[in-house]
């Protein structure tokens, strides 16, 4: 049972363009949406990230769109480079004590290749 | 020298054998987690610690398990390996304070 879906699985943009990495999730407990970033050889990096009282954030080329009613998500990366081209996930974080303790869901990841 | 450090990079094992991941960490965090990672599954937890004595299970324990040794040290062991085992493993950590996580660099574990 994946908690976080996230589409679509590969992504080719050319450099330039616009990248658009959607997610959806079911729990409404979940608290917190973060995104990472991972290279090959490398463990995920936090990208960027939104609480879900705010409907947009934009970081740079990053920015996540959240639609808390629709309980979906999505990651724009303006002006893509071949750099940008990594593995994306998405993910959901929800509290699994009390205090501050935070468990991480992610989503499944989408291989995005900005050709040069 | 990397926040957090897992080793080994590579193994390769038998199906049947114990084998050890091991993870260290110089952030200073108190939580640290295991997960594994699938091509098309993402990111799973097999285990998390808040501190070094407080061990909780995750989405996929079974056929796992973990110590941890000290505030800086969280290993995760495979008893028994087996073939679906095979996969990439990520040890990661975060402050109480922060919903961010840094992760190692990965192990690759290929059981056959």
């Amino acid at each position: 049972q994946q908690q976080v879906k996230q589409s679509p699985q590969s992504l080719i943009v050319q450099k330039g363009g616009i990248s658009i990495i959607n997610c959806a999730y079911e729990n409404t407990a979940f608290d917190y949406f973060p995104w990472y970033q991972q290279f090959p050889g490398k463990g995920p990096a936090l990208l960027i990230a939104i609480r879900p009282d705010v409907s947009e954030k934009k970081e740079g080329r990053f920015t996540i769109s959240f639609n808390k009613s629709a309980k979906q998500f999505s990651l724009h990366i303006m002006d893509s480079q071949p750099g940008d081209s990594a593995t994306y996930f998405c993910a959901a974080t929800l509290a699994i004590s009390s205090g501050s303790a935070r468990q991480l869901t992610f989503g499944s990841g989408t291989q995005l290749t900005v050709l040069p | 020298d990397a926040d957090v450090t897992q080793t080994p990079r590579n193994r390769i094992t038998k199906t049947g054998k114990r084998i050890m991941l091991e993870c260290s960490q110089t952030k200073g965090h108190d939580r640290m987690y295991w997960y594994r990672q699938d091509p098309g599954l993402g990111l799973r937890l097999i285990y998390y610690s808040f501190d070094v004595k407080d061990i909780n299970k995750g989405e996929i324990s079974d056929g796992y398990s973990v110590s941890r040794q000290a505030q800086a040290k969280f290993s995760l062991s495979l008893e028994s390996a087996i073939p679906n085992q095979t996969a990439l493993y990520f040890c990661a950590t975060s402050d109480s304070d922060r919903y961010g996580y840094t992760f190692g660099s990965g192990t690759r574990l290929t059981v056959v």
